[in-house]
């Protein structure tokens, strides 16, 4: 039973152009969502997280959203670097703070 | 270099040895989680330290697994008789205050 859904296995967006990566979760007790990027043979980096207070966080080129009620977050990167070429994992954290991580999404910026 | 250290970042082994993994939280962080990582799979969850006191271990974790953290510091993450289905990548996170983790590079084992 996977709690966090990524259904997109891959993304290829033009360099300059916006990428938006995707994410389903289950779990209504999910109350903290984070998105991690991961470069092969390296541990994930955090990148950006929002609280389920609120709809949107933003950080420079990254943007989150969060609709709830559809139980549906997204990630914007915008404008898209080569540098951005990579695994990126939507993850979701219980009170008990243990991380549930989606599959996974590997977005290729074309140059 | 004030992240999370995990060692070693390749262990190759045959099946039925004992490996032992280690991992360096962040200084300051008291929470410390393993994950494991396969093939085309998120990490997934094994279990988590507060301080010393192991407080959760995923159904994952069989018996041939034990993880402990004596003194709140670094942690050993421990593999009786390897199988080959113990090949995947280990991760170390660590966290103050939670929830946002911040993961280590990882251990890759593989079991010949």
């Amino acid at each position: 039973d996977q709690q966090v859904k990524q259904n997109s296995p891959s993304l290829s967006v033009q360099e300059g152009r916006i990428s938006i990566l995707n994410c389903d979760y289950t779990n209504s007790m999910f109350d903290y969502f984070l998105w991690y990027k991961k470069y092969p043979a390296e541990g994930p980096t955090f990148l950006i997280s929002i609280s389920s207070i609120k709809d949107k966080n933003e950080d420079g080129r990254f943007t989150v959203f969060l609709n709830k009620s559809a139980k549906h977050l997204s990630l914007h990167i915008v404008p898209s670097q080569p540098g951005d070429s990579a695994v990126y994992f939507c993850a979701a954290s219980d009170r008990d703070d243990k991380i549930i991580f989606g599959k996974g999404t590997r977005l290729h910026i074309l140059p | 270099d004030t992240g999370v250290s995990q060692d070693p970042r390749h262990k190759i082994t045959k099946r039925g040895q004992n490996v032992t993994f280690r991992c360096d939280p962040i200084s300051e962080h008291n929470r410390l989680y393993w994950y494991r990582q396969t093939l085309g799979q998120g990490p997934e969850f094994l279990t988590y330290f507060q301080n010393e006191a192991q407080l959760e271990k995923s159904r994952l974790l069989s018996d041939r697994f034990s993880a402990e953290r004596p003194k709140g510091s670094f942690s050993t993450l421990e593999i009786q008789r390897t199988e080959q289905g113990d090949s995947a990548m280990y991760l170390c996170a660590s966290t103050s205050p939670a929830p946002t983790q911040y993961f280590g590079p990882g251990t890759r084992l593989t079991v010949l």
